[in-house]
Order: C-alpha cells, then sequence, then structure tokens
C-alpha cells in the first residue's frame, strides 16, 4: 500500500512565525502535491514538484514555498505565517495517474 | 481553466436508502477521480474513471467524457459512508493535477 505521512495532525503557530509542514511517501512516485483544503472551496492546489528540486506554482502559492531535496520529501514553507493561512494542508504524491493522499495537517496561525 | 462542479452540496439519508451524485467539468480532461473525505479528514480514493463504469462493492461511477459529466452512486448506504465526496478532474499532462470540486458533504442516519 502507498503511504504518505505528514510531520504533524495539528499545529498551533503565532503570526509571522515561519512554519515548516513537511510530507513523506514512500512509494518512489516523481510527483507530490500540497493543496489547502477550506470550507466551500474544495481542495486548492499550492505548489507541486516532479522531480527532486523541480518544483511549480499551483493555484494560490502566493504566501508559500516549498522545497524538495529527497525524492521521498515534499516541505511546505510559510515564510511568515498570517492568520488567512489557517487551514487543513493535504499533501499528496502520485507515480502516474491516481494521487494518494496523506492525513492532512490543520493549522491554526493565532 | 477548467470549472468542476458538484451536486448536491449536501444530501442526508436513512441507512438503506441509494444515491447518485453528480459531478460536471466544463472542458475536456485526461481522466477523473473520485474520493470519499471520512470525518477524520483522510481522502481516500474511489475510482479513477476517465470514461465508462466502474464498481467497487456498493459503489459504482459512470463517467461520460463526451458529455463532460461523471456520476457516483451509492447503494445501501451504511452510516460509515458518511462524510465529503469529491470528484477531481486530472489535467496537466504528465505532472496530473487535479481541479477538485467543491464536495457533496454526505450524512447516512442509522
Amino acid at each position: 500500500d502507498v503511504k504518505v505521512t505528514q510531520s504533524s495532525r495539528y499545529l498551533v503557530k503565532r503570526t509571522g512565525e515561519k512554519v515548516f509542514l513537511e510530507c513523506v511517501q514512500d512509494m518512489d512516485h516523481e510527483n507530490m502535491f500540497w493543496y489547502r483544503q477550506d470550507p466551500g472551496l474544495g481542495l486548492r492546489l499550492i505548489y507541486f514538484s516532479y522531480d527532486v528540486k523541480m518544483k511549480e506554482k499551483g493555484d494560490i502559492p502566493e504566501g508559500y514555498s516549498v522545497s524538495r531535496e529527497k525524492k521521498e520529501r515534499f516541505s511546505l514553507i510559510l515564510e511568515s505565517a498570517s492568520t488567512n493561512q489557517t487551514s487543513m494542508y493535504l499533501c499528496a504524491s502520485s507515480l502516474i495517474d491516481t494521487q494518494y493522499f496523506g492525513p492532512g495537517t490543520r493549522l491554526t496561525v493565532l | 481553466g477548467i470549472q468542476v462542479e458538484q451536486s448536491p452540496p449536501d444530501l442526508i439519508l436513512q441507512e438503506g436508502a441509494n444515491s447518485t451524485l453528480r459531478c460536471n467539468f466544463s472542458d475536456s480532461v485526461n481522466n477523473l477521480q473520485w474520493f470519499h473525505q471520512n470525518p477524520w479528514g483522510q481522502l481516500i480514493n474511489l475510482f479513477y474513471i476517465p470514461s465508462g463504469t466502474k464498481q467497487n462493492g456498493r459503489l459504482s461511477a459512470t463517467t461520460v467524457a463526451t458529455e463532460r459529466y461523471s456520476l457516483l452512486y451509492i447503494s445501501s448506504s451504511q452510516t460509515t459512508d458518511s462524510g465529503v465526496y469529491f470528484c477531481a478532474a486530472v489535467y496537466g499532462g504528465a505532472t496530473n493535477k487535479l481541479i477538485f470540486g467543491t464536495g457533496t458533504l454526505l450524512a447516512v442516519q442509522p
């Protein structure tokens, strides 16, 4: 079975802090994705990566950056957290077609 | 860009009832996925279905790509079917990016 893990289920941070969300997959997938989920908006793509050190912006990249130094790990970085970044963050990976999701990190920025 | 719309937004069923969820998409897509998000937030793959019909137990899905819609059927619903059902259109060539609908919130009552 494909396994995608995320570093935290729940996270509380203060405005202005730098926040790191980690995602690890164990299936040697090329593609990895970061989404955020907000009520009434579904899931929206923040960034994705199709190879080590390669990244592309998704639909809502503002305020975020990413890092992919190893194939199995994709990190989402909030350089200076703001209250409007309070959300559920979901990581996914895929090889060719189906995307597999991690359990999500619920981030609250106070 | 591609628009994905789901209906109904909310649905309440009695245990044992059947239901049909609909997903319309605005443009040609490479493929379509259906997901179930359980009450703990985990997104679970249900179907990857570019066209035709697939069945998995009490669930089945049909995609008519030429008419740009997909249907998810749930038969003999159970309380464990509760949660949010998302469809997502696959686009973007090899990277297989997803555009999500806003979901259908299903509550199955005993």
